[in-house]
């Protein structure tokens, strides 16, 4: 079963433009995580935020995390080709140590 | 390398056919988790372990999967009598500590004809 649900599915935009993704989830989480995936390659790991934590920054990255409402973002700002991959959140929650992942966000930046 | 290394990174087998795919941890690292990803899909837990111990095994799909980790480093993944819903990519990632950030290894695609 996964627990993060992202949206949109895919996003499509122009290098120099932000992109935004979300993350929604149904149970109360421990940590958040946010991974990029480049054409079926291994997981890189981006930001991890936890549950008492509202917002952190990673150069261009920006994760929100607001758990009234169970949902993440995450904004890159100024995209580059390079940008294009697939973007995973993750959660864990409860005593178990295990994140589960989402089907992720296609993401498309073109030159 | 220092990365986690999985070995074979293409395996073709014969339905009915044992596999055993290997995950080689980052040096120290506590934590080693097995998922399996489908195309276009994230990746579903299969199981984990904290040393030798495993400690969540609630994602192996039946028993004709297991998996050990016997010193605490090195990790086998075996699926005995292969069916052909088998064939995914298998993805191996390592932690320092629980609940933290994963490092995962280029996976091993298993096929299965």
């Amino acid at each position: 079963s996964q627990q993060g649900e992202e949206d949109p599915q895919a996003l499509s935009i122009q290098e120099g433009e932000n992109a935004t993704m979300n993350c929604s989830y149904k149970t109360s989480i421990n940590n958040l995580q946010w991974y990029r995936q480049n054409s079926g390659r291994g997981l890189v790991h981006l930001i991890l935020i936890r549950s008492n934590e509202r917002e952190k920054h990673s150069g261009r990255l920006r994760v929100t995390l607001d758990t009234s409402k169970k949902s993440s973002s995450l904004l890159i700002t100024a995209s580059r080709a390079a940008d294009t991959a697939s973007y995973f959140c993750a959660t864990d929650s409860g005593g178990s140590y295990i994140p589960t992942f989402g089907r992720g966000t296609s993401l498309i930046v073109h030159p | 390398g220092a990365g986690v290394s999985q070995s074979p990174r293409y395996k073709v087998t014969k339905r009915g056919q044992d596999v055993a795919l290997r995950c080689d941890p980052i040096s120290g690292h506590v934590s080693l988790y097995w998922y399996r990803q489908a195309l276009g899909q994230g990746p579903e837990f299969l199981t984990y372990f904290n040393y030798e111990a495993q400690q969540d095994k609630s994602g192996l799909p039946n028993d004709r999967f297991s998996a050990e980790r016997p010193e605490g480093s090195i990790s086998t993944l075996t699926i005995q009598r292969t069916e052909q819903r088998d064939s995914a990519m298998y993805r191996c990632a390592s932690s320092p500590v629980g609940a933290g950030e994963l490092f995962f290894g280029e996976g091993s695609r298993l096929t299965v004809l």
